[in-house]
């Protein structure tokens, strides 16, 4: 089994306030790493799919980076609002075909 | 809309029922996946069926059985579960491979009583 980490496990942030979080996974074996947000009562949502190290992609005000070689990336969102309430979750797949999910960051927009 | 559909959206079986978990997309995919996510657990990934062959079975018990009869279809069939079975189960789609994004349906709430 294989770790992916996400951390804080939760925050809470005022609108308007920039925030970020962290997913760690193995830097051996990488193929992917996927960022999806899951809001409460719906689907997760793809965000972000990135497969170099370097990598930088970004939509709207979130964004995210990516480096393989130290095993993490980060996810931005710039100016929070209430909407961007949701869980992130990161997901690394491996050149096995296997994906592993983190625990995912639960964020708290307050309007 | 997702363009991912499940069905039924909630179901309630005893430990000796045998029923039917069905996924579908319209999204033009070829590899559909089950998931698992048990309270506070990362979501978990069980089958993973790419151009209509399993590709992947993370070591799950077999009283949960995939079958994936076209790329548009997938169905996992629960008989002799357990209560810590209760779940909710997600079904995605995707393009072959992980480098790209999955698309979920809205998933089915288990409960094994």
């Amino acid at each position: 089994i294989l770790n992916v980490e996400q951390s804080p496990q939760s925050l809470h942030v005022q609108e308007g306030d920039s925030t970020n979080f962290t997913c760690s996974f193995p830097s051996s074996n990488f193929y992917a790493l996927h960022w999806y947000r899951w809001e409460t009562a719906k689907s997760p949502e793809a965000l972000f799919v990135m497969t170099l190290n370097g990598d930088e992609k970004k939509k709207g005000r979130i964004s995210a980076t990516l480096n393989t070689k130290e095993g993490y990336s980060y996810l931005y969102i710039k100016g929070s609002q209430p909407e961007d309430s949701a869980t992130y979750l990161c997901a690394f797949y491996s050149n096995f075909n296997k994906f592993y999910f983190g625990s995912g960051t639960k964020l708290n927009v307050k309007p | 809309e997702t363009g991912v559909t499940q069905t039924p959206r909630h179901l309630v079986m005893g430990m000796t029922n045998k029923k039917s978990l069905k996924c579908e997309q319209h999204l033009g995919h070829n590899a559909m996946y089950w998931y698992k996510q048990s309270a506070k657990k990362p979501l978990e990934l069980m089958f993973v069926y790419s151009l209509e062959e399993r590709v992947e079975n993370n070591s799950v018990p077999s009283r949960f059985s995939p079958e994936c009869p076209n790329s548009s279809h997938l169905f996992l069939h629960l008989h002799t579960l357990q209560p810590e079975d209760s779940a909710l189960y997600l079904c995605a789609s995707s393009l072959a491979g992980g480098a790209y994004e999955q698309y979920f349906g809205p998933g089915t709430r288990l409960t094994v009583t």
